[in-house]
């Protein structure tokens, strides 16, 4: 069993919708989640990190954390072109060690 | 601020051949690490530096990857011989320091390999 799960997709939506994205873990000493946006032949950027259970919001951008039901996800208000990417999330264990544990990633696609 | 610089940005190689990436990291950050992204799949750890010392390489196939940090700053990894197994994007990451609970890591574009 991988120790972060996540759907690969491809998920297509309409421009305006609400985008959910969602990964499970299995590694309970996971302390921080994060997300990050990767465009086609770029590198990853962070969009969003939290650090245990709660809802965090940044924008058009909610990101949840339920450390009991080992479930995160990642929530786009008014989706927009621009927000065609993969998704990955990411969680380490914190406590110094900075070894980050990817899922496989969404690719979306906001359709206008 | 300058970001994560690598080169190449692509290369195509034969099976058993070698190959080296380069990867300069944001001026002052001690810790940089080396990811293997397989198309399709997020990308794994291969390896981390804290300054020129190796951190966790425990994901690292030290029987053909091999990698190293010059004076703590700019970093290569080296893959001989190649196998068609490690067509990927390679793509090197730096953060400020190590110590805290949680550094964001900055990601350059990759090195995009593929083994004919």
């Amino acid at each position: 069993q991988k120790e972060v799960e996540q759907d690969p997709g491809p998920l297509s939506v309409p421009e305006g919708a609400i985008v959910s994205l969602n990964c499970t873990y299995s590694n309970s000493a996971f302390q921080y989640f994060m997300w990050y946006r990767q465009y086609s032949r770029k590198g990853p950027e962070l969009l969003m990190y939290t650090y245990s259970s709660g809802n965090k919001e940044d924008g058009r951008f909610t990101a949840q954390v339920d450390k009991s039901s080992k479930y995160i996800s990642l929530f786009i208000r008014d989706s927009q072109p621009s927000d065609s990417a993969t998704y990955l999330c990411a969680m380490i264990v914190g406590q110094g060690a900075q070894k980050l544990v990817f899922g496989q990633g969404t690719r979306l696609t906001i359709n206008p | 601020e300058a970001g994560v610089a690598q080169s190449p940005r692509y290369k195509i190689i034969e099976k058993r051949q070698s190959v080296a990436f380069w990867c300069n990291p944001i001026s002052g950050h001690a810790t940089l690490y080396w990811y293997q992204q397989i198309l399709g799949q997020g990308p794994k750890l291969l390896i981390q530096f804290q300054n020129n010392g190796v951190v966790d390489d425990s994901q690292l196939p030290k029987d053909r990857f091999s990698a190293e940090r010059l004076k703590g700053v700019d970093s290569t990894l080296k893959i001989q011989p190649a196998k068609l197994e490690d067509s990927a994007v390679y793509l090197c990451a730096s953060s400020p320091r190590q110590g805290a609970d949680w550094n964001e890591q900055f990601f350059g574009p990759g090195t995009r390999l593929t083994v004919l």
